[in-house]
């Protein structure tokens, strides 16, 4: 019944290196999503992309990209990991209207060292 | 710009005693509000949408224009009610706008 599936649960990473979240979807949404979730910050968008190859900054883009080459999947690119970039990370996506809302997948848990 | 506040972090109450969960907005138009929860080790789930006028797990959500709000309520909090809960809002844009969240944790 997985309809949102992030490829890692938990990852390490060191300082410096480029980090790839890869998060893919079955319901044939246009929209998909990449937030950050910390404590006492709640959720915070990174980017989104309303269809293929499209994509817009969210609130926090810095140090950041993205790449959406098939409907299905929406990947978020750390360019060079850097300890503040420790977090929960979450994908979501939707239909165009947001009647239904998102549906999560389960997170991947960043650590950078 | 439109905005959603929920202004506890954290929410203790006994087993048994009702709930409410405060989330504020601002927005000009009509907007379509949500409740999303997240038990623990879990995903983030829609709880439920104002404009189905749903009860799930016993809790409900009104929609009140006048005060801009829509706060969750539970007549009798379960210990399995424990969780973060997040309001959102969608204005029209692709994305809907989250406050920051309360943790609510009852007490047995």
């Amino acid at each position: 019944d997985v309809k949102v599936t992030q490829s890692s649960r938990y990852l390490v990473k060191r300082t410096g290196e480029k980090v790839f979240l890869e998060c893919v979807q079955d319901m044939d949404h246009e929209n998909m999503f990449w937030y950050r979730q910390d404590p006492g910050l709640g959720l915070r968008l990174i980017y989104f992309s309303y269809d293929v190859k499209m994509k817009e900054k969210g609130d926090i883009p810095e140090g950041y990209s993205v790449s959406r080459e098939k409907k299905e999947r929406f990947s978020l690119i750390l360019e060079s990991a850097s300890t503040n970039q420790t977090s929960m990370y979450l994908c979501a996506s939707s239909w165009q209207g947001q009647i239904y809302g998102y549906t999560f997948g389960s997170g991947t848990r960043l650590t950078v060292v | 710009a439109q905005r959603v506040t929920q202004p506890e972090k954290l929410l203790s109450v006994f087993k048994g005693a009702p709930v409410e969960l405060k989330c504020n907005y601002s927005y000009s138009g009509s907007p379509e509000l949500f409740w999303y929860v997240q038990y623990s080790r879990q995903r983030l789930q829609l709880l439920l949408r104002h404009i189905s006028r749903e009860s799930i797990k016993g809790f409900t959500a009104d929609l009140n224009k006048g005060e801009t709000s829509f706060h969750l309520k539970k007549p009798f909090a379960q210990e399995e009610d424990s969780a973060m809960y997040y309001c959102a809002l969608w204005a029209g844009s692709y994305q809907l706008t989250f406050g920051k969240g309360t943790k609510l944790s009852v007490i047995p």
